[in-house]
């Protein structure tokens, strides 16, 4: 894999529902793994960042793991929400500090 | 801690006009990033500063963007003239050093 790539583009749950997305980036010359989440007409938020091999990070009720020797992440949200809603982007960081970004998964809660 | 400031929020002008938008980062963040995010694409890096030098702009269309930090603070981003394709979301991002990466809300471009 050359470019990050997210799946599904995506989703549209109920509240309540658990969700995962997936994050697939190139498994050589790694330094870390970024997710934000971006709102609509507000700024991409930092949710996590990852650097080492089996990480798992938790803010809330979204959960983040790492494994970077096959080159993924999964972010996890459990019982969704409304104000979930939003597109969830990664970044890949390479150790020459070159970032790719995903297209994103756009998450749609309905209530 | 103010964020990072972006204006104009929205832009709707003709194929050929010219626009620019302004980005102020974090207060102490010596490193700013422009990125283009066009529809249904991740954002992708125009260029990087570094306080006012230029440290990656290998991906800036130079015959028609162009951007500059004077002062070492403040960006401006510049295309002239637009196309149609030029239609994304510009948004601005600072951090100290190559850290964490704070964003703005960015500028929303439609090109007519």
């Amino acid at each position: 894999i050359l470019n990050v790539e997210q799946s599904p583009q995506s989703l549209h749950v109920q509240e309540g529902d658990s969700t995962n997305f997936t994050c697939s980036f190139p498994s050589s010359n790694f330094y870390a793994l970024h997710w934000y989440r971006w709102e609509t007409a507000k700024s991409p938020e930092a949710l996590f960042v990852m650097t080492l091999n089996g990480d798992e990070k938790k803010k809330g009720r979204i959960s983040a793991t790492l494994n970077t020797k096959e080159g993924y992440s999964y972010l996890y949200i459990k019982g969704s929400q409304p104000e979930d809603s939003a597109t969830y982007l990664c970044a890949y960081r390479s150790n020459n500090n070159d970032m790719r970004f995903g297209a994103g998964t756009r998450l749609t809660v309905k209530p | 801690e103010a964020g990072v400031a972006q204006s104009p929020r929205y832009k709707i002008i003709e194929k050929r006009q010219s626009v620019a938008f302004w980005c102020n980062p974090i207060s102490g963040h010596a490193t700013l990033y422009w990125y283009q995010q066009i529809l249904g694409q991740g954002p992708k890096l125009l260029i990087q500063f570094q306080n006012n030098g230029v440290v990656d702009d290998s991906q800036l269309p130079k015959d028609r963007f162009s951007a500059e930090r004077l002062k070492g603070v403040d960006s401006t981003l510049k295309i002239q003239p637009a196309k149609l394709e030029d239609s994304a979301v510009y948004l601005c991002a600072s951090s100290l050093g190559v850290g964490e990466q704070f964003f703005g809300p960015g500028t929303r471009l439609t090109v007519l």
